[in-house]
């Protein structure tokens, strides 16, 4: 089946950790995004990226990394400078940006202690 | 810059009542606009989307959404809302603007 693979589904790191998070499509997609979310605040944009070896930062990108070496991949970074780290990480793919949907993976949920 | 905005946090409604989920949208052209829908602790699902042509859009189990250009609003319609359409809801804008959100709750 086609679709989205986020791993692990939830994930402990001490304060002061680097810890990465993983996320791969087998649909082919040229786009793929991370994403944020915390209650009451909707999906907020960590990072995207329209093809390989590129990618932006979106609106919350400090304290976060991103690579995108093969188009299946785009794992995600949190790094020890990410002040608040503790959330539901969203991964999700598209055959393109703008007029395209997103699919979207499972989710990874952080405690960062 | 695009943005949208979904006025209702949370919203409740009796299991076959009729549903209204607001959004409003704030771009200069007419965008691309999405509903998706997300149970508890899953990624989220597309609804419906709007890219131009008739304003009325149909969607996935039962749902359809009116784009309004004079409101610059594209609210989510269900004539008949069932317990499992607990979850919450988020409009889009292109696709990587989302809204905050509007949880809804299904009373027996």
């Amino acid at each position: 089946d086609g679709g989205i693979t986020q791993s692990p589904k939830y994930l402990f790191r001490k304060e002061g950790q680097n810890v990465t998070l993983s996320c791969e499509q087998n649909l082919n997609h040229d786009a793929m995004y991370w994403y944020r979310q915390d209650p009451g605040q909707g999906l907020r944009l960590i990072y995207y990226s329209q093809i390989v070896n590129d990618f932006q930062k979106g609106d919350i990108a400090e304290g976060y990394s991103v690579s995108r070496e093969k188009k299946e991949s785009f794992p995600l970074t949190v790094t020890s400078a990410q002040k608040n780290p503790t959330a539901f990480y969203l991964c999700a793919s598209s055959q393109g940006q703008g007029a395209h949907e997103q699919y979207f993976g499972p989710g990874t949920r952080l405690t960062v202690t | 810059a695009q943005s949208v905005t979904q006025p209702d946090i949370h919203i409740t409604v009796s299991e076959g009542a009729s549903l209204e989920l607001r959004c409003n949208y704030s771009y200069g052209a007419t965008p691309y606009l999405f509903w998706y829908v997300q149970s508890p602790g899953q990624g989220l699902q597309l609804l419906l989307k709007y890219f131009s042509g008739d304003t009325l859009v149909q969607g996935i189990k039962g749902f359809e959404a009116e784009f309004k250009r004079s409101q610059s609003s594209f609210n989510l319609r269900k004539p008949s809302v069932h317990w499992s359409d607990a979850a919450e809801y988020f409009c889009a804008v292109y696709d990587m603007r989302f809204g905050a959100g509007t949880r809804l709750t299904v009373k027996p």
